[in-house]
């Protein structure tokens, strides 16, 4: 049982160049999230997903694609690198809010640190 | 929107002493989680409280949340080194599955 993996760990881009990132889960989630983390902004919200086939943008979706083909996966691509996309981005799964009472949690990835040069 | 806002930012400590962080939502909280990430890793999941004046302890580690669920804070006895790291709160924002995050609390304890 891996959990939540991220690919890949490390990424240097040039502006306007792209890249997927993929995030897998094996726990059988129906929820998961891509966020963005920023020294001194904490964690925010890009895309996330409550289930295959349907996404949907969180709080800072702007540069941003995702897809969730298949339950286990959700991939987060840039198009076209800005430098303002340069922090570490964490995937997370969770089962819906409310059906494990006492363990309702988000499950985190190791994380993916992408520089844009 | 709901925010979540911690306090501090960072902290200092000797080895041995106690600590408090603390975690403060504008709006009623549906339920609150901390959790703990070290540096060029994923976030640990520490804790969840969901009922006011509900507390929680593993280890040396006890997380409260205050009876109007608007506050929650994170103590930690007798720190060690192995406390070190970023401790982050986060929340359902407004009782959806769209989670808010504090900024964090970056910890260091002196050996």
């Amino acid at each position: 049982n891996a959990g939540v993996t991220q690919t890949p760990k490390f990424r240097v881009l040039k502006t306007g160049q792209s890249m997927t990132l993929l995030c897998a889960q094996d726990m059988n989630h129906e929820y998961m999230y891509w966020y963005r983390q920023d020294p001194g902004m904490g964690l925010r919200l890009i895309h996330y997903s409550v289930g295959e086939g349907t996404t949907a943008k969180g709080e800072v979706p702007d540069g941003y694609n995702v897809s969730r083909l298949k339950k286990q996966n959700f991939l987060l691509g840039l198009e076209s690198a800005a430098p303002s996309q340069t922090s570490v981005y964490f995937c997370a799964s969770s089962y819906p809010p409310g059906r494990q009472a006492n363990t309702d949690t988000q499950y985190f990835g190791p994380g993916t640190r992408l520089t844009v040069l | 929107s709901q925010e979540l806002e911690q306090s501090p930012q960072s902290l200092i400590v000797q080895e041995g002493k106690n600590l408090t962080i603390n975690c403060t939502s504008s709006k009623t909280l549906y339920g609150l989680y901390w959790y703990k990430q070290k540096y060029g890793e994923g976030l640990i999941f520490l804790m969840m409280l969901q009922k006011g004046g509900e507390e929680k302890s593993h280890e040396k580690i006890t997380a409260k949340l205050d009876e109007k669920k608007q506050q929650s804070s994170l103590h930690i006895t007798a720190s060690q080194p192995s406390h070190a790291g970023i401790y982050l709160c986060g929340a359902p924002a407004g009782g959806t599955y769209k989670y808010i995050f504090g900024t964090g609390t970056r910890l260091k304890v002196l050996a």
